[in-house]
């Protein structure tokens, strides 16, 4: 079956400090890819997407991510974390010919001061 | 504009009873998906909606869990003869179209039953 994997469920960086959020998927398909952010007691909100072309995305609050296929990876990064940044993000994925969504089980962020 | 709504925000039931979860997906919006989160988890798909029709309920985990989307607007999740597995939070997200990729959830429902 089809997964996404989300490497370390908690991830503490200080104030400042480079954010690294790892994802992998277990198909050799291409799929499309996406970073959703939810902090507490709300919804999910999108933070970048990659479906085609440029495999470098860029999204909201400066995070960005890399589409690897050779790695199937979707790591998503900030060069400067910030306490507001404390959240939980979560990798999904879709695979062509499907509605929904595949997530990973999330990655809790905290930044330190 | 107006987001994805869902009510309640919260609902508390005892096993055994029927609930109805509510979903209004951002207008316009012709596709509709119900996630299903537990805690520690990453939402879980349950049901898909392209239109009125439901497009894949491959996620339904039993039928207790049915959905309905009569004029392809709003949707209602519903769960008969709830058991205390069945709490977690119910998101709802909408897309402008099938294939249009990214998806916008609602707030959730936490759905409690004891």
């Amino acid at each position: 079956a089809q997964s996404v994997t989300q490497l370390g469920s908690h991830v503490s960086v200080s104030e400042g400090a480079l954010v690294l959020l790892r994802c992998n998927y277990s198909s050799s398909v291409p799929p499309y890819l996406f970073w959703y952010v939810q902090y507490p007691n709300q919804g999910l909100q999108l933070l970048l997407k990659y479906t085609t072309g440029a495999t470098l995305v860029k999204g909201i609050n400066g995070f960005e991510a890399e589409f690897k296929k050779s790695e199937t990876s979707f790591h998503l990064t900030k060069p400067s974390a910030h306490m507001s940044d404390a959240a939980e993000y979560f990798c999904a994925v879709k695979w062509g010919g499907q509605g929904n969504l595949i997530f990973g089980k999330g990655t809790k962020l905290s930044v330190k001061p | 504009g107006a987001g994805v709504s869902q009510t309640p925000s919260n609902k508390v039931t005892e096993k055994g009873k029927y609930v109805e979860l509510r979903c209004d997906p951002i207008s316009g919006h012709t596709a509709l998906y119900w996630y299903r989160q537990s805690l520690g988890q990453g939402p879980e798909f349950l049901i898909y909606f392209q239109g009125t029709g439901a497009a894949d309920d491959s996620g339904l985990p039993n039928d207790r869990f049915f959905a309905v989307r009569p004029e392809g607007s709003v949707s209602t999740l519903k769960i008969q003869r709830t058991e205390r597995g069945d709490s977690a939070v119910y998101l709802c997200a909408s897309s402008p179209q099938e294939g249009t990729y990214e998806q916008y959830f609602g707030p959730g429902t936490r759905l409690t039953v004891t």
